[in-house]
């Protein structure tokens, strides 16, 4: 069971660069989001999706498309990279109670 | 928005202490989880946790909801017991709001 794994763990872009960090579960969750974590803050939401089809925005969106065309994936996609979207992103998928992540993408725009 | 504040931001303390690590919530939540964030940024659910307490090994968690306000109890501090503690609460709907962590640091 590898629950929730996301992939690349390090990544490295271009200002004006687009790239997807990608996110599965297998836990048949209905419930996936991104987060971004920023030094000294918490975890902030960018996108959620509640079900294959069916996405909607988070506290910090601007920059970012997510799509859910199936139950166990949900991409993150990065339209044109900026300086400001250098941070550590997490996926999640939730069962209703509780929350799981993956593994986390360290993402720095040069 | 929900407003989540978590105290102390920082914590150093010698391996064997107790600590309790609190989590004020400005309104009404039907969620309420702990997370350990590792030194290798790994995030892992500690507990699920509207009301009530609960425990599990050395870590313990209680909940008052009318009071708004959780407090997580770590006994018998490990150094593996390091990192970023965090809660996280929703109201309604899945999408979790965090607190912005405690760091607590175990010295052997």
């Amino acid at each position: 069971n590898a629950g929730v794994t996301q992939t690349p763990k390090f990544q490295v872009l271009k200002t004006g660069q687009s790239m997807t960090l990608q996110c599965a579960q297998d836990m048949n969750h209905e419930y996936m989001s991104w987060y971004r974590q920023d030094p000294g803050m918490g975890l902030r939401l960018i996108h959620y999706s509640v079900g294959a089809g069916i996405t909607d925005q988070g506290e910090v969106p601007n920059g970012y498309n997510v799509s859910r065309s199936t139950t166990e994936d949900f991409p993150l996609r990065l339209l044109s990279a900026a300086p400001s979207q250098t941070s550590v992103y997490f996926c999640a998928s939730s069962s209703g109670i509780k929350a799981f992540f993956g593994q986390g993408t360290r993402l720095t725009v040069v | 928005g929900i407003q989540v504040e978590q105290s102390p931001p920082d914590l150093i303390l010698q391996e064997g202490a107790n600590s309790t690590l609190r989590c004020n919530f400005s309104d009404s939540v039907n969620n309420l989880q702990w997370f350990h964030q590792n030194p290798w940024g790994q995030l892992i659910n500690l507990f699920y946790i509207p009301s009530g307490t609960k425990q599990n090994g050395r870590l313990s968690a209680t909940t008052v909801a009318t009071e708004r306000y959780s407090l997580l109890y770590i006994s018998s501090s490990q150094t593996t017991d390091s990192g970023v503690y965090f809660c996280a609460v929703n109201f309604g709907n899945e999408k979790l709001t965090f607190g912005t962590g405690t760091r607590l640091t175990i010295i052997p």
